[in-house]
């Protein structure tokens, strides 16, 4: 049972370039989330899947765009990068019940220069 | 104004000092509440959650006040190993979760 697993764990990108994240869960968790964490702003939702098949954004979308490819996996990806897209990247999963609690992957630390 | 407030610190505590954080948030709908802890560099992981009628394990214990629309986490004697910044979280009706920015504390021998 791996939990969240995130891919790459650290990137980095010339202003210009495209990248996906890829984000994958075995916690058969219906709700998937992206956030990105800064120093001083602290965790921002960018988009985030309710369920298979249905995507939302979240607080700052902009320059991103998200795939919810099965109940597994929820890539979020930058088509031209941009320097302040730097930052650190985490995808979380939470059953949407308030009983449960929200899981994190790892994190992908991402630099664009 | 964010949802959730919290003040970033740093806590600067001896070893075996009582500290306590508080939380507020703006949403009155919020219904689940959680705090975390996250080491630096690492992600955050779940310390623990927050119950109306308050939960305590070991020597954390969180509270909610709901009339006032904050929770708290109290840290009896703080270990070296406290260290971190702890966030906490609030979900409302549509159960996204919103952190605050986190407080830092510090535990000095």
């Amino acid at each position: 049972n791996a939990g969240v697993t995130q891919t790459p764990k650290f990137q980095v990108l010339k202003t210009g370039q495209s990248m996906t994240l890829q984000c994958a869960q075995d916690m058969n968790h219906n709700s998937m989330y992206w956030y990105r964490q800064d120093p001083g702003m602290g965790l921002r939702l960018i988009y985030y899947s309710a369920s298979e098949g249905t995507t939302d954004k979240g607080e700052v979308p902009n320059g991103y765009n998200v795939s919810r490819l099965n109940k597994r996996e929820f890539s979020l990806r930058l088509e031209s990068a941009a320097p302040s897209q730097t930052s650190v990247y985490f995808c979380v999963t939470g059953v949407r019940d308030p009983r449960e609690t929200q899981y994190f992957g790892p994190g992908t630390r991402l630099l664009v220069l | 104004r964010k949802e959730v407030e919290q003040d970033p610190g740093p806590f600067n505590v001896p070893e075996g000092a009582t500290v306590a954080f508080n939380c507020t948030y703006s949403n009155s709908a919020s219904q689940s509440f959680f705090w975390y802890r996250q080491d630096c560099r690492k992600e955050p992981k779940l310390l623990m959650s927050v119950y109306s009628s308050g939960n305590e394990d070991g020597r954390f214990t969180a509270q909610l006040n709901r009339a006032s629309q904050y929770i708290s986490l109290l840290i009896r004697d703080s270990k070296l190993s406290d260290s971190a910044t702890y966030l906490c979280v609030a979900a409302g009706g549509s159960y996204i979760p919103t952190f605050g920015r986190g407080t830092s504390l510090i535990v000095h021998p």
